[in-house]
């Protein structure tokens, strides 16, 4: 059974700082990896997709890296700001077979940037 | 305008009540996907759709049903709800799988559901 793992469960960072969320999962037979934003009583926000041939996808202030076989993936957010406050999820897709279309998810890192 | 809308978003409900909650998306995907949020135990799939005929158990399925009315719209109904459903609910989208780029799945505002 995939088990997604995020750490830390919280962070606490100054205006500017660069950071690291890490995002660890038991299965490497992975299809993707998604990386989500959800603010306080929201919903969540897509924020990257990498797919399992790939490496890193970057959008922005934002890099996710990809390292299958070890399984991990880490999200870098680059001079972070107040408004980047929020909780960061990632998840995984398996490869294939029955439950293909599932994502399993950690249950995330609350980032907090003060200003 | 949202392309993955949740409606009501906010409801407080009785022990024994049957509630629904919707959800429509103009994304045109062809599958939907349920899933409620509980502190410290992250999303859990209840149920999933990948198409208005092809309706499937999720890995929580008790104590809810659904009804795919039509390829934009999803509900889901508890019929007698209790306590331990208190939670928030989103649905989900997303394309078929057969292009890379469908495999993203874009979330609703979510609604939270209080059972008293």
């Amino acid at each position: 059974k995939q088990e997604v793992t995020q750490i830390p469960a919280a962070l606490s960072v100054p205006e500017g700082e660069n950071l690291v969320l890490n995002c660890s999962f038991t299965d490497s037979a992975i299809y993707n990896l998604q990386w989500f934003r959800q603010d306080p009583g929201k919903g969540l926000t897509s924020l990257l997709l990498i797919q399992s041939s790939q490496r890193e996808q970057t959008s922005g202030r934002l890099n996710a890296s990809l390292d299958k076989s070890s399984g991990r993936s880490t999200l870098y957010i680059a001079a972070s700001q107040p408004g980047d406050s929020a909780t960061y999820l990632c998840a995984v897709r398996p490869m294939s077979g029955g439950s293909n279309y599932k994502l399993t998810f950690g249950k995330g890192t609350l980032l907090t940037v003060n200003p | 305008d949202a392309d993955v809308t949740q409606t009501p978003r906010n409801r407080i409900t009785k022990t024994g009540k049957r509630i629904m909650l919707e959800c429509s998306q103009t994304k045109g995907h062809d599958r939907m996907y349920w899933y409620r949020q509980d502190p410290g135990l992250g999303l859990r799939l209840i149920y999933y759709s990948f198409d208005v005929k092809d309706i499937n158990k999720g890995e929580i399925s008790d104590g809810y049903s659904v009804s795919r009315q039509a390829q934009a719209k999803f509900s889901l109904s508890l019929e007698s709800a209790i306590p331990n459903q208190t939670a928030l609910y989103f649905c989900a989208t997303s394309g078929d799988g057969q292009v890379l780029s469908h495999n993203e799945q874009f979330f609703g505002p979510g609604t939270r559901l209080t059972v008293l």
